[in-house]
């Protein structure tokens, strides 16, 4: 298996552009995972899909954030419009039951 | 929720000495605890984890202990070697479908 394979691993866009950052989880995991990491904030969750289902995105930092999950091997985390403040990384990481696994992340920076 | 925190925030050890990090946890309900490495620019990757029915977990060189009266959890790498340095996370979980709550993280630099 190639593991949690997420894309683009570096974007660089202008404020109010919308980003897209891609993620397609291990076969069979059924639990999604998006993280932003941040120096001052450390890993935080931002979203969590079981069986593609959203369960909890209490974490969604507001509403120009949205996540979705059409099938078993795809998700999208969307930020619409950027701001600077949005610079991290972010990652995707997937489980079946414990002990994520995480993908490389994409590192966004909004200038 | 849950609650983690993890300390020392920074560790900085000579080689072939032993490194300690410790983790404290809030839910009582939690049964699932994981430890991440995660090197300059790369992923978390996991490196060990306990669940709430041992109190010490060995691998190699790496173990890990866990006090569930206490809530408290901790890593312990022995003969620690340069590639050791990283930044390493706790976790903990409610097994099943629960997610994890990470500590704030721990840079270990150990010096040759």
């Amino acid at each position: 298996d190639a593991g949690v394979i997420q894309s683009p691993r570096h974007e660089v866009t202008e404020m109010g552009q919308e980003v897209t950052l891609r993620c397609k989880p291990i076969s069979g995991h059924n639990s999604l995972f998006w993280y932003r990491q941040t120096m001052m904030r450390g890993l935080e969750l931002l979203i969590y899909f079981n069986n593609n289902v959203p369960i909890d995105d209490s974490g969604m930092p507001e509403d120009r954030f949205s996540a979705k999950m059409p099938n078993a091997s795809f998700s999208t985390l969307k930020i619409q419009p950027s701001e600077p403040r949005d610079s991290a990384v972010y990652f995707c990481a997937s489980s079946l039951i414990d002990g994520y696994t995480f993908g490389s992340g994409t590192r966004l920076t909004v200038v | 929720g849950e609650n983690v925190e993890q300390h020392p925030s920074t560790l900085s050890v000579q080689e072939g000495d032993s490194a300690v990090i410790k983790c404290t946890y809030s839910d009582s309900a939690s049964n699932y605890f994981p430890w991440y490495k995660q090197e300059l620019g790369k992923r978390p990757q996991l490196i060990i984890d306990i669940r709430s029915n041992v109190g010490e977990k060995k691998d190699q060189r790496i173990a890990v202990t866990l006090n569930k009266t206490a809530k408290h959890f901790s890593l312990h790498i022995t003969e620690t070697q340069p590639e050791d340095s990283a930044v390493y996370f706790c976790a903990a979980s409610a097994s099943g479908y629960s997610t994890l709550t990470f500590g704030k993280g721990t840079m270990l630099l150990v010096s040759p």
